[in-house]
């Protein structure tokens, strides 16, 4: 089983659809917990990270349940330049020395 | 502005070949990794180095070694390489957070390394 599952998609929405993603990790000691996107032929960048309490960010909102070990992003009002692949990602270990574990991606397109 | 700068972005290499892949940060980040990205596997750990010298093993760190000899710059040696290893090679790094801050990983450019 892998660390960190995401559903790859794709999945295709029209503009202004909300959209959620979700993403499960198997390893109960996981501390931190952030959202990556990444454009087509580009580095992934941090969109979001993720707190216990849930956190929102504009049209984006991140959860996090540790007791079903699982993350997730909903998009609200999907814009054509949503459209990109985002990574779930989980640090596993100590502050200082923890490693970074990503989902394989889950690519979305928004078309008009 | 937070620099990751990976040596090239597109090398081709033969079999058997022993490749340096180099990546060098300015932010002074103790954390730097070593991934690769493949079609529907995403991106898989190679190896991560959390101070100068130290260095664990990642996901799949058969067929790599690594060498961080000075804080700034992180690289991985492909000891002879092989057709499986084509790939594109992202390095990243991250400052180590405290008292529970979440800190933020910053990726290099990427290398598209083609192994014939």
């Amino acid at each position: 089983r892998k660390e960190v599952e995401q559903d790859p998609g794709p999945f295709n929405v029209p503009e202004g659809a909300t959209v959620a993603f979700n993403c499960t990790y198997s390893n109960s000691a996981s501390q931190s917990f952030f959202w990556y996107r990444q454009d087509c032929r580009k580095e992934p960048k941090l969109l979001m990270s993720v707190y216990s309490s849930g956190n929102e960010d504009g049209r984006f909102t991140a959860q996090l349940n540790r007791a079903s070990q699982y993350i997730s992003l909903l998009i609200r009002d999907s814009k054509l330049s949503d459209s990109a692949t985002y990574l779930c990602v989980v640090k596993v270990g100590p502050s200082n020395t923890g490693k970074l574990i990503f989902g394989q991606g889950t690519t979305l397109q928004v078309k008009p | 502005d937070v620099k990751v700068t990976q040596s090239s972005r597109y090398l081709v290499k033969r079999t058997g070949e022993k490749v340096f892949l180099e990546c060098v940060q300015d932010m002074d980040h103790e954390n730097m990794f070593w991934y690769r990205q493949d079609p529907g596997l995403g991106l898989r750990l190679i190896y991560f180095s959390y101070d100068v010298k130290m260095k664990e093993k990642g996901d799949i760190p058969e067929g790599y070694s690594v060498s961080r000899e000075k804080k700034e710059r992180f690289s991985l040696i492909l000891e002879s390489a092989s057709t499986n290893q084509t790939s594109m090679y992202l390095c990243a790094s991250r400052a180590t957070g405290t008292g529970g801050y979440n800190t933020e990983a910053f990726f290099g450019q990427g290398t598209r390394l083609t192994v014939v």
